[in-house]
């Protein structure tokens, strides 16, 4: 149990299909965030959200769409994927915001496959 | 841009001492953190260091030199448990961390 919980922790997709990843945290961070993880490549920041605002958004394209309705839980939002988004997607969270190198969380990440 | 460098594999032998590198930018750049991910796993966090020299946590150390733009990651008396990737990852001033592509760690009995 890494205290951050992602759900669920595989999904396989139409490109046609909306999805939902869920992230949760009882922590008590005040920041989370979205990450990509593909093969042999640096994570890549999808999202951020700092005390529930939005505060980084790193040219992800609008068919991700997140949601943090409060500081314990974050949605990311799927529609119309191409093959090339399947992915692990990675949830963080950490106390102190972008700033705080050592204190993120990771989940476990859910791995999305777009047939 | 600001990009983080290191190797995509290590083998080593279990109880052996191996060392991980990683070179970065050096604008802007206030820190480097390292992360362990098992495969299948959540990256878990390792050691930050903000000032040069060595920060040692048990088996595992990390360096910084600011002057050569480098640090490494050392594993002591390493167990098969310790295969995983390692992860180096930059703070900038930009308040985002900056990931390498990570180096796959093979333990050989």
């Amino acid at each position: 149990e890494t205290g951050v919980t992602q759900t669920p922790r595989h999904l396989v997709m139409g490109m046609t299909n909306k999805k939902s990843l869920k992230c949760e945290q009882h922590l008590g961070h005040n920041a989370m965030y979205w990450y990509k993880q593909s093969a042999k490549k640096p994570l890549e920041l999808m999202f951020v959200y700092n005390f529930k605002e939005q505060t980084e958004n790193n040219s992800v394209p609008s068919r991700f769409s997140p949601e943090c309705p409060n500081s314990s839980h974050l949605f990311l939002h799927l529609h119309t994927l191409q093959p090339e988004d399947s992915a692990l997607y990675l949830c963080a969270s950490s106390q102190d915001g972008p700033s705080d190198p050592g204190g993120y969380t990771f989940g476990s990440g859910t791995r999305l496959t777009v047939v | 841009g600001q990009s983080l460098e290191q190797p995509s594999e290590v083998t080593a032998v279990e109880g052996a001492i191996v060392q991980i590198n990683c070179t970065y930018q050096t604008s802007g750049f206030y820190g480097l953190s390292w992360y362990q991910q098992h495969d299948g796993g959540a990256p878990t966090f390792l050691s930050y260091n903000a000032l040069d020299g060595l920060e040692e946590t048990g088996r595992f150390s990390s360096f910084l030199s600011r002057s050569d733009s480098y640090g490494y990651l050392l594993l002591q008396e390493l167990q098969m448990k310790d295969s995983a990737s390692y992860f180096c990852a930059g703070l900038y001033s930009n308040y985002q961390l900056i990931w390498g592509a990570g180096t796959k760690l093979i333990i050989k009995p």
